[in-house]
């Protein structure tokens, strides 16, 4: 069945630094991917997709290629901010599966990042 | 303000006594959802509906019900929790391939 994999977290970063959260994905069809944010104490949300290989995904700085040869939808951020501490989720919808034409939701397990000043 | 809302946000009960934890929804959307939010585990999927009087079971539906009679509700019900319903619960519509979120349930069965 389908599956997303995440980068075992928590990862804890310093302002301005890099960013990067690895994921990947097993799927049987051809599928969309979503990283979601949550943000303590709030509900999940849309934070960018990409709907075909190739597409890059991208909003408030972070930014997403799809990448189907290597199976991965990888999270970046230039700088991060500690505004940006919250809990990364990357997720995809596969029209295969689920009964609708855009298929159930499939999560990662979710990555914790901590940004210090 | 276009919303997802769930009641309560937080909820402490006892084996047994049986609860149900409110969604609705103001987007008109037809598909809705109930996913589990687990440590290490992600967001695993307990019930999901098409449209008004259609539901279907997801990933993790053992213990719980639910019910579509209206567009914008989607209760779940825990006829009998556990403390392995200890968790926190999100509610959630979708519009195409972007799903919408509520605020979260936690639930804690003594």
């Amino acid at each position: 069945g389908d599956s997303v994999t995440q980068m075992e977290g928590p990862v804890t970063l310093s302002e301005e630094a890099f960013l990067t959260i690895n994921c990947t994905y097993t799927a049987t069809g051809y599928p969309s991917l979503f990283w979601y944010v949550q943000y303590p104490g709030e509900g999940l949300q849309l934070l960018l997709k990409a709907t075909k290989a190739d597409d890059k995904g991208s909003n408030k700085g972070f930014e997403a290629t799809y990448r189907k040869e290597t199976t991965s939808f990888h999270l970046e951020k230039g700088s991060v901010q500690v505004s940006d501490s919250a809990v990364y989720f990357c997720a995809l919808s596969d029209p295969s599966v689920g009964g609708t034409s855009y298929g159930k939701l499939t999560f990662g397990q979710g990555t914790i990042l901590t940004v210090h000043p | 303000e276009a919303q997802v809302t769930q009641n309560p946000r937080y909820l402490i009960t006892v084996t047994g006594k049986k609860l149900t934890v409110t969604c609705s929804q103001n987007m008109n959307h037809e598909y809705m959802s109930w996913y589990r939010q687990d440590p290490g585990l992600g967001l695993r999927q307990i019930y999901y509906s098409m449209n008004v009087e259609v539901t279907d079971k997801g990933d993790v539906p053992e213990g719980y019900k639910v019910s579509r009679k209206e567009k914008r509700n989607f209760p779940l019900i825990l006829e009998s929790p556990s403390p392995n319903q200890t968790s926190l619960y999100f509610c959630a519509s979708r519009e195409g391939g972007t799903q919408y979120f509520g605020p979260g349930t936690r639930l804690t069965v003594l």
